[in-house]
């Protein structure tokens, strides 16, 4: 089946160490997405890559990087995590940007 | 600016009991509407959508919800509840056109009682 992928589930970080988040799909979309859920919130968008245009909302903190190597794979990387960096990050797809976004499992991230 | 309203933030049904989850939206045009669903530690699945055409739609697991311009809402509904139902809802919408971003409400939290 053509989905959206996460890797990994959980993930376990110290306090300023470098981590990155993957995602992958099969659906061949144009544009992907990061957001970030904290616990009883709605998912917040971080940036998105249609094809390999990077486009990064206005808000989110310069310790958030992405890359999309190509169209199937792409990175969430936190360069120094705080404490309130500890979430859960949702990746979708979508195969333009007006169009219906899918979403992965989500990596529920901790911050020691 | 647009917005999603969820004015529910929590409800209790019985198992077997019909639900009604309530959304409205505040945008000058007709936007494109959806409804997710995230099971706890999950990503979210969409359940349905609404770009035009038929102002009731279909999704799965059962679930509809109806569009109404005059009111600015697309609730989401389901006659008869099940236990597997319990989890978060949220309402989303975007503008169309070259718009990427979703608009979330806040979520309303489905709690099924036996």
């Amino acid at each position: 089946d053509a989905m959206v992928i996460q890797n990994p589930r959980y993930q376990v970080t110290q306090f300023g160490k470098p981590v990155t988040l993957s995602c992958s799909q099969t659906l061949n979309h144009n544009v992907m997405y990061w957001y970030q859920q904290k616990s009883s919130q709605a998912p917040k968008l971080l940036f998105h890559y249609y094809d390999k245009d990077f486009n990064n909302e206005a808000d989110t903190p310069d310790n958030f990087q992405s890359r999309r190597p190509n169209t199937s794979f792409c990175f969430l990387d936190i360069r120094s995590p705080g404490l309130g960096d500890a979430a859960m990050y949702l990746c979708a797809t979508s195969r333009d940007p007006e169009e219906t976004q899918y979403f992965g499992p989500g990596t529920r991230l901790l911050v020691l | 600016a647009q917005s999603v309203t969820q004015p529910d933030i929590h409800i209790t049904v019985s198992e077997g009991a019909s639900l009604e989850l309530r959304c409205n939206y505040s945008y000058g045009a007709t936007p494109y509407l959806f409804w997710y669903v995230q099971s706890p530690g999950q990503g979210l699945q969409l359940l349905l959508k609404y770009f035009s055409g038929d102002t009731l739609v279909q999704g799965i697991k059962g679930f509809e919800a109806e569009f109404k311009r005059s009111q600015s809402s697309f609730n989401l509904r389901k006659p008869s509840v099940h236990w597997s139902d319990a989890a978060e809802y949220f309402c989303a919408m975007n503008s169309g056109g070259s718009n990427y971003k979703l608009t979330f409400g806040k979520g309303t939290l489905l709690t099924v009682n036996p």
